[in-house]
């Protein structure tokens, strides 16, 4: 079983400038989600699909952060304009049907840094 | 506000010995439990979860044991390997939500 896939790794860009990042989630896996993670501190949750719905994104920076998926598959992540305080870890994560399983299923991350 | 708390930034112990890492939360709404893996430059691997209806779940090296009374809980890894050496991150995941709230983290050393 192919895992959840992230592109791309790594990302270095100046402060101000916008990023876009990609999640390919588990085949079959509803619910989406993506975390912050800031070195020395674990991964904190932007948001939540579930298919193409928001299920909470309570601690998504709306201003300038953004995510969609489309079709209930493939998600994005953008930040513009990003700001020094935004590098760090993303981390795409994907989870069954609901009575199937409850644990996420993480991809690699992309680590991004604002310079 | 850190709803789960890893207490213990780093962790050292002798391969074979046992490894017990701790985890604490506030919210009592959180129903279930998990433990992750990280190595360095990837995702957390999921190691063992717990539902709040049992007080242990052993999987072979790993046993996940939870106090709701004191709401803690923790990791007994017995005989630890040198492969064991990772960061460990507690989450929990509030009642009918399959949301995960992460814990800091534990960094764990497994000295051969």
């Amino acid at each position: 079983e192919a895992g959840v896939a992230q592109s791309p790794r790594y990302k270095i860009i100046e402060k101000r400038q916008s990023v876009a990042f990609w999640c390919n989630p588990i085949s079959g896996h509803a619910t989406l989600y993506w975390y912050q993670q800031i070195l020395g501190q674990g991964p904190k949750l932007l948001i939540q699909f579930q298919n193409n719905g928001v299920v909470d994104d309570s601690q998504l920076p709306k201003d300038r952060f953004s995510a969609e998926r489309l079709k209930g598959v493939d998600s994005t992540l953008k930040i513009q304009p990003a700001k020094l305080e935004d590098s760090a870890v993303y981390l795409c994560a994907s989870s069954p049907p609901r009575g199937v399983g409850t644990e996420a299923f993480f991809g690699q991350g992309t680590r991004l840094t604002v310079v | 506000d850190q709803q789960v708390k890893q207490n213990s930034p780093s962790l050292s112990v002798q391969e074979g010995r046992i490894s017990i890492l701790n985890c604490d939360y506030t919210n009592s709404m959180f129903d279930y439990f998990l433990w992750y893996k990280k190595y360095p430059a990837e995702g957390p691997t999921f190691l063992i979860s717990i539902s709040s209806i049992k007080d242990k779940n052993e999987d072979g090296r790993f046993t996940v044991f939870l106090n709701k009374s004191a709401k803690h809980l923790s990791l007994h890894i017995v005989p630890s390997q040198p492969g064991d050496s990772a960061v460990y991150f507690c989450a929990a995941s509030p009642s009918g939500t399959y949301k995960y709230i992460f814990g800091t983290g534990t960094r764990l050393k497994v000295l051969a």
